[in-house]
């Protein structure tokens, strides 16, 4: 059980381009999701929170306006890179968590490049 | 502000060797650590997770440990394989948000 799945796999797309990254809890209902990003040779860093049916929560020097993120339903999150930059290009990852509890479930990752 | 650090960086050895990770982090009050392994490309694959109120997990040749009190948690890897070769990442559960903030992961490399 508590399989998160993500889609794309990998996306290629020009510069100033937005792209939308899907993130699922196969069989589980996730109150609370998490979108990081990896930059080579890097740990994760934490990009936002997003908790079903309210705004995300986005840490600091995030955009938000840059980093939409979109929590409709308890299975499924979605984070739209909008107008993508060369400097956007990294691994996504996703994460999603049941309601109160403290472990999160990671997703198989989505990489970006912005050509 | 909770930060964590893994020591070492980059670490070689030849296989059969026993080997210790080490993971620190500057507060204590978190709701769990958890190992995960990362093999270059990939997503993260979670290995063992230390709830606060425990002092350490063990699944097969992996043993991890976890002291609050000194900010710290190892994971031991009994006779290495090459397959063990990736990099590892401690995360710790900050305590009030749940969110995890990641280590800055060891990079293995178990010689055949």
């Amino acid at each position: 059980g508590a399989v998160v799945s993500q889609h794309p796999s990998w996306v290629i797309c020009k510069s100033g381009t937005s792209v939308k990254i899907e993130c699922r809890s196969l069989d589980f209902q996730a109150t609370t999701m998490f979108w990081y990003r990896q930059f080579p040779k890097q740990s994760l860093m934490l990009m936002a929170t997003s908790n079903e049916g309210s705004k995300a929560t986005y840490e600091q020097g995030v955009e938000k306006d840059k980093f939409l993120i979109n929590h409709a339903s308890l299975t499924l999150s979605t984070l739209t890179v909008t107008s993508a930059h060369p400097e956007d290009s990294s691994f996504y990852i996703c994460s999603a968590s049941r309601l109160a509890a403290n472990t999160q479930y990671f997703g198989p990752g989505t990489r970006l490049t912005v050509l | 502000k909770q930060e964590v650090t893994q020591i070492p960086a980059a670490l070689s050895v030849p296989e059969g060797e026993n080997l210790v990770l080490n993971c620190s982090f500057t507060d204590s009050a978190i709701y769990n650590l958890q190992w995960f392994r990362q093999d270059p490309g990939k997503g993260l694959t979670s290995l063992l997770l230390i709830q606060s109120s425990q002092r350490e997990q063990t699944s097969g040749r992996l043993n991890a440990s976890l002291d609050k009190s000194s900010g710290r948690s190892t994971l031991y890897i009994a006779a290495s394989q090459p397959g063990d070769s990736a990099t590892y990442l401690c995360a710790a559960s900050t305590s009030g948000t749940y969110k995890y903030i990641f280590g800055t992961g060891t990079r293995l490399k178990v010689l055949a």
